[in-house]
Formats: structure tokens, C-alpha cells, sequence
């Protein structure tokens, strides 16, 4: 079966700009989760989704927003980039909202 | 709010050497622990899982163990080899409502020396 898939592997955007970042569970998960990962940090919890429902969400500003689709896919859309946003997005998916989550490689974003 | 400690942040050890890396946490209403390994600029891979009614999990030199009423966790290597270079992080999750997440460490960023 194929892991956890994320879209696309590395970005450079420029300060302003909107970004949308796309992950795809691992067949049969429903939940997906959003985590940012600053250099030499841990990742920190941005959004979680379970059967096309926003479950929570972590302590990033508005900018930040996410969808989940039918096909339990997920879309990151972050606006009005700030050169902060620079780091690696991460996405994991489980089963349910509270079982073992399966991250993806990541999409790093650099913000110029 | 669960805060999650990694100490040192890393560590440097010569090949064959059986070692022990520690996890604390603040928040002992975890619903499990996991532990992971991320090579640089990569993505996260699951090493252990530890549901919040067991003391400890085992796959192949790797023994991880959790004590709840401590709030601590430890992942054992046996007979490092330089392979297993890498920054390992540990995460507890926790279930708030119908939300549920995992709160990191900063990782330790091991080196195995050949």
C-alpha cells in the first residue's frame, strides 16, 4: 500500500503571496493532520480533519485554512506569506482521529 | 497545556554502544505515545507506538517504554550502528473533545560513530 502522499516537495514564494499544499491519506484513513516543522523545532499541530470535518486546530493565525475533500485528501492554504512561514509542512493520516498517525515526506516552503 | 522535553539535544556515541533516549511530559492524560525517526529534510517515520495502557513496546533493537505516572518515556537502542544516525522524536497524543493531536519534543539528534 502507498504512505502517506504530499504535493509538491519543495515551494519558493515570495513574501504576499498564497500558497495551497495537497496531501492524500493512506487508503481506508479518514483523518488527516496538518503540522508545521520550523528548522531545529518539532512539529507543531495546525489542523486535524476527520470525515470532511475540521476536529481542531492548533495556534496559527487565519491565514492559515484547510480543507478535507470526499476522497479524504487534503488541501493547506496559507495567504499573505510571511518569511516566518518558511519551513516543512507535514501531513499524517490515521484511521480514526485518535489512532497511530502515518506522516508524509513533507513539503518544505521557502518564503523569499 | 502538554509540553514535551527531549534532553540532550543530541548525543554522539561509538558503534555497538546500547543507548537510551528520554522523553518527559507534563500532561500524563495521554492517549498514547509514539516515538519517531526523521532524517534530515525528510519526513516523519514511525518507529513505536504506545497506547496509554501499556508499558512498552519492542521491534527489533528498539524497545520503547512508558511510564504515565512519571511522564516519562524511553526509547532503547541495542548495538548502535551508524545507520541509526538521525534525530529521534518523541509525541504524546491527546484527545481533547472530538479533536485529537500530537504534541513533539524538539527531537535528539543522535550520531553514531563508525
Amino acid at each position: 500500500d502507498a504512505g502517506v502522499t504530499q504535493s509538491p516537495t519543495h515551494l519558493i514564494k515570495t513574501r504576499g503571496q498564497q500558497v495551497t499544499l495537497r496531501c492524500s491519506p493512506i487508503s481506508g484513513h479518514k483523518s488527516v493532520s496538518w503540522y508545521q516543522q520550523v528548522l531545529g523545532q518539532g512539529p507543531q499541530f495546525i489542523f486535524q480533519y476527520y470525515e470532511k470535518e475540521e476536529r481542531g486546530r492548533g495556534n496559527f493565525p487565519d491565514r492559515f485554512s484547510a480543507r478535507q475533500f470526499p476522497n479524504y485528501s487534503s488541501e493547506l492554504n496559507v495567504n499573505a506569506l510571511l518569511l516566518g512561514d518558511s519551513a516543512l509542512y507535514l501531513c499524517a493520516s490515521s484511521r480514526a482521529s485518535y489512532n497511530e498517525q502515518f506522516f508524509g515526506p513533507g513539503t518544505r516552503l521557502t518564503v523569499l | 497545556k502538554q509540553e514535551v522535553t527531549q534532553i540532550p539535544a543530541a548525543l554522539s556515541v561509538p558503534e555497538g554502544e546500547n543507548l537510551v533516549l528520554n522523553c518527559s511530559f507534563t500532561d500524563s492524560a495521554i492517549y498514547n505515545l509514539q516515538w519517531f525517526r526523521q532524517d534530515p529534510g525528510k519526513g516523519l517515520t514511525s518507529l513505536l507506538l504506545i497506547q496509554s495502557s501499556q508499558r512498552e513496546q519492542t521491534s527489533g533493537r528498539l524497545n520503547a517504554s512508558l511510564d504515565k505516572s512519571s511522564g516519562r518515556s524511553t526509547l532503547y537502542i541495542a548495538a548502535s550502528q551508524p545507520g541509526d544516525s538521525a534525530t529521534y522524536l518523541c509525541a504524546g497524543g491527546a484527545q481533547t473533545g472530538a479533536n485529537s493531536k500530537l504534541t513533539f519534543g524538539k527531537g535528539i539528534t543522535l550520531s553514531v560513530r563508525p
